[in-house]
């Protein structure tokens, strides 16, 4: 009965291949976020997705796109994959701009880029 | 630009000690949240924030938020092993309207 589940949990791939992480979540939440954490375990967020309105947080490259076919769902597509791209990717959502909601977190997808 | 630093990063302490960790922020806001991370795991929530002054208590731990300061802290009281994990503050606000977490403090409680 997870709130917030997302597949793979671990990713390996190669230099250049396109890959997609998804993310479900089950709170009836109207926003939900991807971070990334790196090797030094630093969050970092990349966007946010609230009623069909996306916030690029402007430092992710745009090979990075989150892609939302209804509003339970955000999942994250990359292209051209780097080996800086290797970290662990959290899925994420609240109750959007309601006062106090905290954001729940997915168990991560630990992507790998040999 | 928001900024989040915590300290200290680090922390080994042994169990029954206190210790307190720090949470500053660079600009206003009035929502704070601490989160636990187990090795390995995701994030879990522990204390939301909302207004000066607050101050809330789970089993061992304690936080509090001093908005002017900009300053929030979580406190240790009587460690145990248990509670060896990485501890994040957050900030709403920062880039694409989420989070903006400090660093992490890693704490080891050791027997």
């Amino acid at each position: 009965d997870t709130a917030v589940s997302q597949t793979p949990k671990y990713l390996v791939t190669q230099m250049g291949n396109d890959k997609s992480i998804k993310c479900e979540q089950n709170l009836g939440h109207d926003t939900m976020y991807w971070y990334k954490q790196d090797s030094k375990k630093f969050l970092k967020i990349m966007f946010s997705y609230n009623n069909k309105e996306l916030i690029i947080n402007e430092t992710v490259p745009n090979r990075f796109s989150p892609k939302s076919p209804d509003k339970a769902h955000l999942n994250l597509h990359i292209n051209s994959l780097e080996l800086g791209d290797s970290a662990v990717y959290f899925c994420a959502s609240s109750r959007g701009q309601t006062r106090g909601t905290e954001a729940f977190f997915g168990q991560g997808t630990r992507l790998t880029v040999v | 630009e928001l900024k989040v630093e915590q300290n200290p990063l680090f922390l080994s302490m042994q169990e029954g000690k206190n210790y307190t960790i720090y949470c500053n922020y660079s600009t206003t806001s009035d929502r704070l949240y601490w989160y636990r991370q187990d090795p390995g795991k995701s994030l879990e929530s522990l204390f939301v924030l909302l207004s000066n002054g607050a101050v809330k208590q789970e089993g061992r731990l304690m936080a509090s938020l001093d908005t002017k300061a900009r300053l929030s802290t979580l406190h240790i009281t009587a460690a145990v092993h248990d509670l060896s994990a990485t501890y994040f503050c957050a900030v709403k606000g920062g880039g694409a309207d989420g989070l903006t977490f400090g660093k992490g403090t890693h704490l080891i409680i050791q027997p």
